[in-house]
């Protein structure tokens, strides 16, 4: 049972634009939620995380818009440029459980 | 400051052979955790750590053992490789319980 949905698979954006990519989760326990980049022959790495109480957190380029009663999260990178290329994981969690991930989404950024 | 280190980078074994995962991390970080990563299937556990001398299994424990004898450490084995088990396999650790915050660069695994 796949616990996290994420969409699209792939994504491809000119430069300047916006870049979304989103995410739905079924357990209302959960109560943290990270997204993770990958570039290319490297492990994912942290990028921004938001608890439930809020409905959006930014940092730069990259924000993260939560709407609970939907269950549902995304990620918007602002002005995308071509070193933001990779893929992107969000994923969720609860108290004492192991990160559920999603399946990803690529992500390319043409010039 | 390392962050986390796994070793080899790059492996082809033989169906049947055994090998060992290394992983090693610098921060002190009390948990630690092994995915796998194949093409459309994200990451997915497969054994965590919650502390020297701990382990559990993830999603995906079946064919795979683990070892945490030192905190810094955390050992994954194959005893007898199969080509299902033909993946990047990342380690990562963190502070908080669940939340891997750093990964290793993976250990890509060819099963012939």
């Amino acid at each position: 049972q796949q616990q996290v949905k994420q969409s699209p698979q792939s994504l491809i954006v000119q430069k300047g634009g916006i870049s979304i990519i989103n995410c739905a989760y079924e357990n209302t326990a959960f109560d943290y939620f990270p997204w993770y980049q990958q570039f290319p022959g490297k492990g994912p790495a942290l990028l921004i995380a938001i608890r439930p109480d809020v409905s959006e957190k930014k940092e730069g380029r990259f924000t993260i818009s939560f709407n609970k009663s939907a269950k549902q999260f995304s990620l918007h990178i602002m002005d995308s440029q071509p070193g933001d290329s990779a893929t992107y994981f969000c994923a969720s969690h609860a108290g004492n459980t192991p990160l559920v991930f999603g399946k990803g989404t690529r992500l390319s950024v043409i010039a | 400051n390392a962050g986390v280190t796994q070793t080899p980078k790059f492996r082809v074994l033989k169906t049947g052979q055994s090998m060992t995962l290394l992983c090693a991390q610098d921060m002190n970080h009390e948990y630690m955790y092994w995915y796998r990563q194949d093409p459309g299937m994200g990451l997915r556990l497969i054994h965590y750590s919650v502390g020297e001398g701990t382990t559990a299994k993830g999603e995906v424990p079946d064919g795979y053992n683990v070892s945490r004898l030192k905190k810094q450490n955390f050992l994954l084995g194959l005893e007898s490789a199969a080509p299902s088990q033909t993946s990047v396999y990342f380690c990562a650790s963190s502070f908080r319980f669940g939340v891997p915050q750093h990964f290793g660069d993976g250990t890509r695994l060819s099963i012939l």
